[in-house]
C-alpha cells in the first residue's frame, strides 16, 4: 500500500517570496507522483506530475517539483509566489494508475 | 469537453434520511472515481468503476453506501440512513483511456447531516 505525508498543514509566506511545500511518500513499488491544487469552492486541478524521466518536473503557474527516490520525496517549489497562489495543495501517489492516494494537504497562505 | 459535473452541489439532510449524488464524467472517460473529503483532510478513496464494473471498494464504504454506474456513463452514490459522521464533501473524478494518470475532478457535492 502507498501513503503520503505532508508534514506542514499550513505555510504562511509573503508575496514574491519563494516557497517549498514538502511531500514524502511510502511505497514498496515504483510510483507515480502528483500535486493538485484546490482553490476555495473549486474542484482539485492538476499542477504537475512525475511519471518517469527527468526528476525535475515543471507544472502550471510557475510551480515545479523534484522527485527524489532515495529520500522518497516530491517537494513542490515556486521561486516567487503571488496572492492568487493562496490555496490548498495536495500531494498524491499512485502505484498503478488505478487510484490516487492523497496526503492531508498544505494550506498556502500568501500575504502582501 | 464540459468537465466533470456533480449534482447537487450542496445537500442538507436530517439524520436517518437517504441521499443520492450524481456524477457525470467527461464523455468517453471509462474510469470514474468517488472520493470523500472532510475538513482538514485530503480526499479519501471510496470506490471506482471501469465502464459499468465496480472494480474496487474501500473499507470506508460501509453497507449504507452504494455506488452504481449502470450504463458506464454517469454514476450515482447513495447513502442510506445518513449519520452525522457522513457530513463531508463527496468528490467525483474521471480518467480516460490512454491516460497518463491525471484524474479530472468535479467541484464536489457537500453533504451536511443535521
Amino acid at each position: 500500500a502507498q501513503s503520503v505525508t505532508q508534514l506542514d498543514s499550513q505555510v504562511p509566506v509573503f508575496e514574491e517570496a519563494p516557497v517549498e511545500l514538502r511531500c514524502n511518500y511510502s511505497s514498496s513499488v515504483s510510483v507515480y507522483l502528483f500535486w493538485y491544487v484546490q482553490y476555495p469552492n473549486q474542484g482539485l486541478q492538476l499542477l504537475l506530475k512525475y511519471l518517469s524521466g527527468s526528476t525535475l518536473v515543471k507544472g502550471i503557474n510557475g510551480f515545479e517539483a523534484e522527485f527524489n527516490k532515495s529520500q522518497t520525496s516530491f517537494h513542490l517549489r515556486k521561486p516567487s509566489v503571488h496572492i492568487s497562489d493562496t490555496a490548498e495543495y495536495f500531494c498524491a501517489v499512485s502505484a498503478s494508475f488505478q487510484k490516487l492516494v492523497f496526503g492531508t494537504g498544505t494550506r498556502l497562505l500568501v500575504s502582501p | 469537453d464540459t468537465g466533470v459535473s456533480q449534482d447537487p452541489r450542496h445537500k442538507i439532510t436530517k439524520r436517518g434520511q437517504n441521499v443520492t449524488f450524481r456524477c457525470d464524467p467527461i464523455s468517453e472517460h471509462n474510469r470514474l472515481y468517488w472520493y470523500r473529503q472532510t475538513l482538514g483532510q485530503g480526499p479519501e478513496f471510496l470506490t471506482y468503476f471501469q465502464n459499468e464494473a465496480q472494480l474496487e471498494k474501500s473499507r470506508l464504504l460501509s453497507d449504507r453506501f452504494s455506488a452504481e454506474r449502470p450504463k458506464g456513463s454517469f454514476s450515482t452514490l447513495e447513502i442510506q440512513r445518513t449519520e452525522q459522521g457522513d457530513s463531508a464533501m463527496y468528490l467525483c473524478a474521471s480518467l480516460g483511456q490512454g491516460h497518463t494518470g491525471e484524474l479530472f475532478f468535479g467541484e464536489g457535492s457537500r453533504l451536511t447531516v443535521l
